[in-house]
C-alpha cells in the first residue's frame, strides 16, 4: 500500500512569511499533484510534476519533486490571506492514475 | 463548460437505508473516479471507470458498494444497507488526460 506522509498538518502564519509543505513516502510515484480544497468544495489542481528534480512555479508558489520521486514539496512566498485553505498532495501510480492523497495541511494566513 | 457536478450535496440517513450518489462527469471525459474521505483521514480511492467499464474497484470498501456508469455519461454509487462507517464526503471526478483530475464539490453523507 502506498502511503504519502504530509507536514505539517496544520500551519498559521502572518501575511508576507515564507512556509514550506512537505509531501513523503517510501514509494515511487509516477507523478506528483498538489491540488487546493476550500470548504464545501473538491480539491482543485495546483500542478502536476512528473520528473525526479523538476521544478514548477505557479506565481508565488514552488513545487518540486524529489529526484527519486517519493517526496515533493510545496513553497510559498510571502503568504497571502488568499492563500488560506487545505493543500493536499497526491501521487499517481502510473497508467490510469489511480491517485493516493496525503492528509493535507491546512494552512491559516493571518492578515 | 460546466465542471463535475455531483447529487446531492448532503443526504442524512438512518443506518440500514439505501443512499444513491450522482456524479456528472465533465463532457467527454472518459474516465471518472470515485474517493472518499472520512473524518480525519486521507481521500481514498474508491474506483474507476473508462467510459463504462470498471477499470479498477480495488478500493471498493466491500459487497455493500455498487458503482455503475451507464453509457459511459453519469456514474451511481449505490450504498446499500449502509452503515454509520459509511458516513464522509464522496468526491467524483473526471479527466479526460491520465495526470488531471478534475474534482466535483462532494456529497457529505452522513449515517446515524
Amino acid at each position: 500500500t502506498q502511503l504519502l506522509e504530509q507536514s505539517p498538518q496544520f500551519l498559521s502564519i502572518q501575511e508576507g512569511e515564507n512556509l514550506t509543505v512537505y509531501c513523503n513516502s517510501s514509494s515511487v510515484f509516477s507523478s506528483l499533484q498538489w491540488y487546493r480544497q476550500e470548504p464545501g468544495e473538491g480539491p482543485v489542481l495546483l500542478v502536476t510534476v512528473v520528473t525526479g528534480g523538476e521544478v514548477k512555479k505557479l506565481k508565488r508558489l514552488t513545487f518540486q519533486f524529489g529526484d527519486a520521486r517519493k517526496d515533493s514539496s510545496l513553497h510559498i512566498t510571502a503568504a497571502q490571506p488568499g492563500d488560506t485553505g487545505l493543500y493536499l498532495c497526491a501521487g499517481g501510480d502510473g497508467g490510469y492514475q489511480k491517485v493516493t492523497f496525503g492528509i493535507g495541511t491546512k494552512l491559516q494566513v493571518i492578515p | 463548460e460546466a465542471g463535475v457536478t455531483q447529487f446531492p450535496s448532503h443526504s442524512v440517513i438512518e443506518k440500514g437505508q439505501t443512499v444513491t450518489l450522482r456524479c456528472d462527469p465533465i463532457s467527454g471525459h472518459d474516465n471518472l473516479y470515485w474517493y472518499r474521505r472520512v473524518m480525519g483521514k486521507e481521500i481514498k480511492f474508491l474506483l474507476h471507470f473508462v467510459k463504462e467499464s470498471k477499470q479498477d474497484e480495488s478500493g471498493m470498501p466491500n459487497n455493500r458498494f455498487l458503482a455503475e456508469r451507464t453509457g459511459g455519461t453519469y456514474s451511481t454509487l449505490k450504498v446499500q444497507p449502509a452503515e454509520l462507517e459509511d458516513s464522509g464526503v464522496y468526491f467524483c471526478a473526471s479527466s479526460q488526460e491520465t495526470y488531471e483530475q478534475y474534482f466535483g464539490p462532494g456529497t457529505r453523507l452522513t449515517v446515524t
